[in-house]
């Protein structure tokens, strides 16, 4: 079985600042790692993943994210926020098939303050 | 890419009647779709894991005989809340996913939001 811990429930931070929004994760055998952002009232929108190779990866709207295998954690950084990037923010792992199911974690609220 | 809609995207009912909640793959086959439940200020909670032409498996805590899931084809799951109440009130998301040797995808739908009166 698979688990995946959100130590933050909130995180505020001010324009322009960095962030990093933190994740662990549990599993006994290889996983896909995954952060998607929710947006108030919408769906997910997947921000990047991990699923091999190197271990830092880039996403969409200057988001990007480092796997650590040693730590089992998968945290989300971004040098610069902005307004726009007030969301919720999920991280996720699944195993590697399609019928692998995703797990999601609690949820990262960011809120940016001018 | 690939997407997976949702129908409808809202709905509101009565209590004490059924509703269903559509899911569709759109340009791929899924033979396997999930279904999640979203309370407001919290996180995607996986129902029950929809299987092609099989039965459905439900995670632990939901009732399989309130939330019927149905799968019937390659590109279409439903999940069915039967005689809905208040605290049935909630977001439903469903996903599909797309997995090879070397890439994977998980598709998920919209949402959609159910108020039970």
């Amino acid at each position: 079985a698979q688990s995946v811990t959100q130590l933050d429930s909130q995180v505020p931070v001010f324009e322009e600042a960095p962030v990093e929004l933190r994740c662990n994760y549990s599993s006994s055998v290889s996983v896909y790692l995954f952060w998607y952002v929710q947006y108030p009232n919408q769906g997910l929108q997947l921000l990047l993943k991990y699923l091999s190779g190197s271990t830092l990866v880039k996403g969409i709207n200057g988001f990007e994210a480092e796997f650590n295998k040693s730590q089992t954690s998968f945290h989300l950084r971004k040098p610069s926020v902005h307004i726009s990037d007030t969301a919720e923010y999920f991280c996720a792992v699944t195993g590697y098939s399609s019928a692998s199911k995703i797990i999601f974690g609690s949820g990262t609220r960011l809120s940016i303050r001018p | 890419g690939a997407v997976v809609s949702q129908h409808p995207s809202r709905v509101i009912c009565k209590s004490g009647t059924s509703v269903k909640i559509e899911c569709r793959s759109l340009d791929f086959q899924a033979t396997t779709m999930f279904w999640y439940r979203q309370f407001p200020k919290q996180s995607l909670m996986l129902m029950a894991t929809s299987n092609e032409g099989s039965k459905a498996t439900y995670e632990q805590g939901v009732e399989k005989d309130k939330f019927l899931i149905n799968h019937a084809s390659l590109t279409l799951s439903t999940l069915t809340v039967t005689s809905a109440h208040p605290e049935d009130s909630s977001f439903y998301i469903c996903s599909a996913g797309q997995a090879s040797s070397s890439s994977y995808e998980q598709y998920f739908g919209p949402g959609t939001r159910l108020t039970v009166t």
